[in-house]
This record gives C-alpha cells, sequence and structure tokens, in this order.
C-alpha cells in the first residue's frame, strides 16, 4: 500500500451533514496537507498542519494529525452541494531532501 | 490574477509525434513541478525545479524533458508519445520551504495519445 492512503475511497451524504475523511501514512512526516479537486481541475490547497501541531481548523474544516497512529482527518462541517470533489491528503517526508506523496484520494458525493 | 497557468488544456495527438506542454507561474514561488495524474487519479512527482535546476527527477522515460527557462517558468516536451502517456498532467509551484504553506497546481492538461 501507498503512503498516504485516504479512506473511505468514496463517501455520500446528504448536504446538511458532516463528512469525515481519513488518511493513514507510514513514514515520519513533516507535515501533512489536504487539498480539494472538481472534477477536471487542478487540486486546490486547503489546509497544512505541521508534525508538531494535532489540530487545525479553517472555515467548515477540521483538521487532525495524530503522528504516534500515523493518520489524518478531515472534517468537513455541515456539508454542502459544493463540496462535491475528490479530497487528497499529501504527506511531506521527513527524510532528506524532497519527498511529497499524495494519496489515491476520496471522492465525496454531497446530495442536495 | 496570481495563478499557475498551464496550456493547453486538452492535447490530442498521434503516437510518435512530440508535444510540448507549457506552465507559468506568478507567484514569486521558487520551486515548479510536474505531477502526472492516471486514470486512477494517482498523482505522482515526476520533476521539480528550485531556480531553474533540477532538484527531482523521478524515473520517467527519458522521452520526457523539463525545460526551466527562469524561475516562473517550466515546460515540458514529449518525445515519440506513446499510448501510456495518456493521462493528466499537471504544473505546480511553491517555495521551496514547503511547510508552511504547500501547492498552488494548474488546472491540469489532459493529454490523450491515440
Amino acid at each position: 500500500s501507498q503512503q498516504g492512503e485516504e479512506d473511505p475511497q468514496a463517501l455520500s451524504i446528504q448536504e446538511g451533514e458532516n463528512a469525515t475523511m481519513n488518511c493513514s501514512y507510514k513514514t515520519s512526516i513533516n507535515n501533512l496537507q489536504w487539498y480539494r479537486q472538481n472534477s477536471g481541475r487542478g487540486l486546490v490547497h486547503l489546509i497544512l498542519i505541521r508534525s508538531n501541531e494535532r489540530e487545525k481548523h479553517s472555515g467548515r474544516l477540521r483538521v487532525t494529525l495524530d503522528t504516534s497512529k500515523k493518520s489524518s482527518s478531515l472534517l468537513i462541517t455541515a456539508s454542502r452541494a459544493a463540496d462535491t470533489a475528490s479530497y487528497f491528503c499529501a504527506t511531506d517526508l521527513a527524510t532528506g531532501g524532497f519527498k511529497t506523496i499524495f494519496g489515491a484520494g476520496t471522492r465525496l458525493f454531497v446530495k442536495a | 490574477d496570481t495563478a499557475v497557468s498551464q496550456t493547453p488544456k486538452y492535447l490530442v495527438t498521434q503516437m510518435g509525434n512530440d508535444k510540448s506542454i507549457k506552465c507559468e507561474q506568478n507567484l514569486g514561488h521558487d520551486t515548479m513541478y510536474w505531477y502526472k495524474q492516471d486514470s486512477k487519479k494517482f498523482l505522482k512527482i515526476m520533476f521539480s525545479y528550485n531556480n531553474k535546476e533540477l532538484i527531482i527527477n523521478e524515473t520517467v522515460p527519458n522521452r520526457f524533458s523539463p525545460k526551466s527557462p527562469d524561475k516562473a517558468h517550466l515546460n515540458l516536451h514529449i518525445n515519440s508519445l506513446e499510448l501510456g502517456d495518456s493521462a493528466v498532467y499537471f504544473c505546480a509551484s511553491s517555495h521551496f520551504d514547503r511547510d508552511s504553506y504547500g501547492y498552488t497546481f494548474g488546472s491540469g492538461t489532459r493529454l490523450t495519445v491515440v
């Protein structure tokens, strides 16, 4: 399996519900980032959380990081139809040099 | 608008042809990247340039040649295109120290080789 695996692969919820996506990784990281990708578009950076941080908020987004479990979660509260997209986590590895690994994404569908 | 812009958005070409994709960023970033996204949505780094110098070159066929005339531009030239090259190619940029801001991506170039 790959560094930065999202779970679930796909999620379908009703508008107004909360959506939770998880990301697991294998090796030590400097930071973990979450991105959104709308169909046919590029990835948009949502939140970056550093390895010494445990939780960050941005509007309706809440990201947690548990380095002991090598996992992160992205919570979208009060979801809207416009939140329909794929969500990717990306881990910046703590090894020397450049290495950022993207997961395969969670496809979120929010039904109006 | 401040952005990463890449052209063309769509590219359909025959096997064996040579094609180029251009990328420009006006964000003042010093590092630029090419990523390939396959049909299963996996995003893989291909190349990275910092201040016009190649710093990352993953196991990409040498038919792919990046060129960075200055730190605001990173173009991708592909020779002798093959069916397996069909994918969406994303250009991205960042500050070299990515511990604060993450990446900014272009909107992608969908390459179809027929």
